[in-house]
């Protein structure tokens, strides 16, 4: 089955800095990758999702990445903000019944003001 | 609109026990699933439902079975709860179901303490 592994798992920022967040995958069929967010207590809700024929996808300050020859994508956060602190996930999707997802360790990113 | 709604929000059992988590939709989606999250696993699928009367297993379905009641309501249920089992359980929903690749809606989540 798919394995996706996400690194690095706490990253520190200061306010207005950029991160990145980079998860690789195992199964070359998958060619769905989103990415959640989870803020403290709450739930993981979708920021922003990008397919194997897009090499690149932007939305305001957050970005992805997938490089499918390599099996692997990023996330990219710009100017980031206190408010972004929050956990993210990575995930893969090889299309199969059920949409079913494979969701990487997670990275708690925190931003410091 | 409630979206996913969860219940209990948090329970303790003892190992042994047995209990069901309920999860509810009203966004009219076809498929629901169940998460479980632990610390540095992310969340694992443990079964889903791609569409009303039809449930499979996911990545870690040992020691769970699930119903899809109706359209918008879908269980799970723990027989005999042991620690490992302890965990927050997230339901989520999708709108078309199949095989399509879409956006996945959390539930708030049921902590589950199993001692």
């Amino acid at each position: 089955g798919e394995n996706v592994e996400q690194h690095p798992s706490t990253l520190s920022v200061q306010e207005g800095d950029s991160a990145v967040i980079k998860c690789t995958y195992s199964d070359s069929a998958s060619n769905y990758f989103p990415w959640y967010k989870q803020e403290l207590g709450k739930r993981p809700q979708l920021i922003i999702d990008i397919r194997s024929n897009v090499g690149e996808k932007k939305d305001q300050r957050i970005a992805v990445t997938l490089n499918k020859t390599a099996k692997h994508f990023s996330l990219h956060i710009t100017e980031t903000q206190p408010e972004d602190s929050a956990v993210y996930f990575c995930a893969a999707s090889r299309g199969n019944a059920g949409n079913m997802l494979t969701f990487g360790g997670g990275t708690r990113l925190m931003v410091k003001p | 609109n409630a979206g996913v709604t969860q219940t209990p929000k948090f329970q303790v059992l003892k190992t042994g026990q047995s209990m069901t988590l309920q999860c509810a939709q009203d966004m009219n989606h076809n498929s629901m699933y169940w998460y479980r999250q632990d610390p540095g696993m992310g969340l694992r699928l443990i079964y889903y439902s791609a569409s009303e009367g039809t449930t499979d297993k996911g990545e870690v379905p040992n020691g769970y079975n699930v119903s899809r009641l109706n359209k918008r309501e879908f269980s799970l249920r723990l027989e005999s709860a042991a620690p490992s089992q302890t965990s927050v359980y997230f339901c989520a929903s999708s709108e078309l179901g199949g095989m399509i690749q879409e956006t996945q809606y959390f539930g708030p989540g049921t902590r589950l303490l199993v001692l």
